[in-house]
């Protein structure tokens, strides 16, 4: 089976930074993604992490650790337009599980 | 590229009616996923398709409920008979074969059965 846990809401001023984490539990292991969703609107892709270690994509990284079965998202320079639901989602045979999201709620 | 496209965006319906559930994927990609989210079970995939051909349904809840794709360009979701707990946002989303953790969602349909 496949299960993963991230934190349900995190809230931060203009110009910080987030870390969003979350464990996972796999049976097998094909990598893993995050989305970024707006109330009201669809997930939209954010990154992918297959290997161990981090990708930047502007302000948003995502990192992964294989072996401590974990990852994370960070977001810099936090913006009001970041406030919005972050899902990470495990893939394996074309099929991504998706945590319940963390709700990000950005104060001025 | 127009991306997704699902029609309708809102369904209100009465229980016990049949409601179907459009979609149209982007063009080229060759898998097609159908999502329902809710506020206490989250975000789950129902079925996917790949090349028109449905892979895995194990995610759809029971009978009342069907897919079909009969062509690359269009999916359907189906609901026979309706019930309250069907109340959803269902999402279309596709995905070229090459990387298929990089799915892109439709607006979705706001589903309320009363």
């Amino acid at each position: 089976g496949q299960s993963l846990e991230q934190p349900s809401e995190v809230t931060a001023v203009e110009g910080a930074i987030v870390q969003i984490n979350c464990t996972y539990q796999t049976s097998g292991f094909y990598g893993l993604s995050w989305y970024q969703q707006h109330d009201g609107g669809a997930p939209t892709f954010l990154s992918y992490n297959a290997l161990d270690g981090l990708e930047e994509t502007g302000r948003f990284s995502s990192f992964l650790s294989r072996s401590d079965s974990y990852g994370y998202l960070l977001l810099q320079e936090l913006q009001m337009k970041d406030s919005a639901s972050y899902f990470c989602a495990h893939g394996r045979n074309y099929k991504l599980s998706f945590g319940a999201g963390t709700t990000v709620t950005v104060r001025a | 590229d127009a991306g997704v496209i699902q029609s309708p965006r809102h369904e209100v319906t009465e229980m016990g009616q049949e409601v179907t559930l459009r979609c149209k994927p982007i063009s080229g990609h060759d898998y097609l996923f159908w999502y329902r989210q809710t506020m206490m079970r989250g975000l789950e995939l129902l079925i996917y398709f790949n090349n028109n051909v449905p892979i895995d349904d194990s995610g759809m809840p029971e009978d009342r409920f069907s897919a079909k794709m009969p062509n690359a360009s269009f999916s359907t979701l189906k609901i026979q008979p309706s019930e309250p707990r069907d109340s959803a946002v269902y999402f279309c989303a596709s995905s070229p074969g090459t990387a298929s953790y990089e799915q892109y969602f439709g607006p979705g349909t706001r589903l309320t059965v009363t």
